[in-house]
């Protein structure tokens, strides 16, 4: 089956830092990435769709000078948050679908990121 | 605005009863519906799809989709103590987009 890997599944930087996390699809080709944002005992937030050579389509209020996503490859996406603060701690899931487009999204194990 | 309505829970069972978790969504032209399992701290991990109506089994999972009511739920037999965890429902909404909506997902809680 479709598989994501994600990295780190964890990191802890300091404020003001940026931290780039990986997302990579391991046996199948993405053109079309997804990334989630989801706080303790909160559903999930569509941050942003990366597109494979293209820029990323941010949801509303996603500021995207601060979420950096660059998708430049057919099986590699990045998120980089830039500047970061305590409250951009978070639980961040990229997510891709391997097939037809109204085939389900395969998630990666997430990155815990905390802040301090 | 596309909805996906989900019981937050918990939902609680004892070990070896079935479980019933049901879903409703407002766009009757959806097409595709999707279950997802997530354990706490952990990221989502699909149990189903589901693309017509009627049952869909899948070991002791069964997806039941009824398109005219604007329905899908999950059943689990046996439920298990391991089967703890939030279950979302997701939906791919006509339009074209495919990006699934999710649901805010329901809490089953399996006791011993």
């Amino acid at each position: 089956g479709a598989v994501v890997s994600q990295h780190p599944s964890r990191v802890i930087c300091k404020s003001g830092t940026s931290v780039k996390i990986e997302c990579r699809s391991l046996d199948f080709q993405a053109t079309t990435m997804f990334w989630y944002r989801q706080f303790p005992k909160k559903s999930l937030m569509l941050m942003a769709t990366s597109n494979e050579g293209s820029k990323a389509t941010y949801e509303q209020g996603v500021e995207k000078d601060k979420f950096l996503i660059n998708h430049a490859s057919l099986t590699l996406s990045t998120l980089t948050v830039t500047s970061a603060h305590p409250e951009d701690s978070s639980f961040y899931i990229c997510s891709a679908k391997e097939g037809a487009e109204d085939s389900p999204l395969h998630f990666g194990n997430g990155t815990r990121l905390t802040v301090t | 605005q596309k909805e996906v309505e989900q019981n937050s829970g918990p939902l609680s069972v004892p070990e070896g009863a079935i479980a019933s978790l049901n879903c409703t969504y407002s766009d009757r032209g959806s097409q595709s519906f999707f279950w997802y399992r997530q354990y706490s701290g952990k990221s989502p991990e699909l149990i189903m799809s589901i693309y017509s109506n009627g049952d869909k089994e899948d070991g002791r999972f069964t997806a039941q989709l009824n398109k005219a009511s604007q329905y899908v739920s999950l059943l689990i037999r046996d439920s298990q103590p391991s089967d703890s965890a939030t279950y979302l429902c997701a939906v791919n909404h006509s339009g074209g987009s495919y990006i699934p909506t999710f649901g805010r997902g329901t809490s089953l809680i399996v006791h011993p």
